[in-house]
């Protein structure tokens, strides 16, 4: 079957530094990509990995290991709107994406 | 206005009744989703179209049909609602269906069934 495991809860400190972690077993690889979702709205796109190695944009930045299945959100200067559930996501073989569940990220002042 | 709306934002349902739930983006994307959302559950397929005419089954399918007879339209249909149904359903759209394709959401319809 297809997996894409990443904590349901973290919490971190305004202004300090946050990695989300997101393992994935699945059939084929053709992306990985991490949306941020705050409550009751919609997903809004954050990064894509193909490669291995990190993507830096602004803030954020996003890790890939396609041989460990192994990617993380890397979220620097936290601010108080980055109170959000972050999903991990794959492409698979079939071009469609696989979610995790999400993790939901509280920042305390 | 850019991006994809969906209507109703939210509905209450009685079990057995027939719902269309609508989808329709103005960015001219040649591919389309449709999501359920539950608590504790990652975002799962439903339905797609990889472009416009064509249809074809995600992850959970079973109650649920779709159209696409035009780029900008993809309306879910619910033939007989169950209250395993009740979910916040999220439409998507991406210029392609190719590895590198980000997928823009529309803002959901929260749907209950009882």
């Amino acid at each position: 079957g297809q997996n894409i495991d990443q904590p349901t809860e973290m919490t971190a400190t305004e202004g300090a530094i946050v990695q989300i972690n997101c393992t994935y077993q699945t059939s084929g690889f053709n992306g990985l990509f991490w949306y941020q979702q705050h409550a009751g709205e919609a997903p809004t796109f954050l990064s894509y990995n193909v490669l291995d190695g990190l993507e830096e944009k602004g803030r954020f930045s996003s890790f890939l290991s396609r041989s460990k299945g192994y990617s993380y959100l890397l979220l620097k200067e936290l601010q108080m709107k980055d109170s959000a559930s972050y999903l991990c996501a794959v492409k698979d073989s079939n071009y469609q994406l696989i979610w995790g569940a999400g993790t939901k990220l509280i920042i305390k002042p | 206005i850019a991006g994809i709306t969906q209507a109703p934002t939210s509905q209450i349902l009685a079990a057995g009744r027939r719902m269309t739930l609508r989808c329709t983006q103005d960015m001219r994307h040649n591919a389309m989703y449709w999501y359920r959302q539950d608590l504790g559950l990652g975002l799962r397929l439903i339905h797609y179209s990889n472009t416009a005419g064509t249809t074809g089954k995600g992850e959970v399918p079973d109650g649920y049909s779709v159209s696409r007879a035009n780029t900008d339209d993809f309306p879910l249909t619910l033939a007989s609602a169950v209250p395993s149904q009740t979910s916040v359903y999220f439409c998507a759209s991406s210029e392609g269906s190719g590895d590198y394709n980000e997928q823009f959401f529309g803002p959901g319809t929260r749907l209950t069934v009882l």
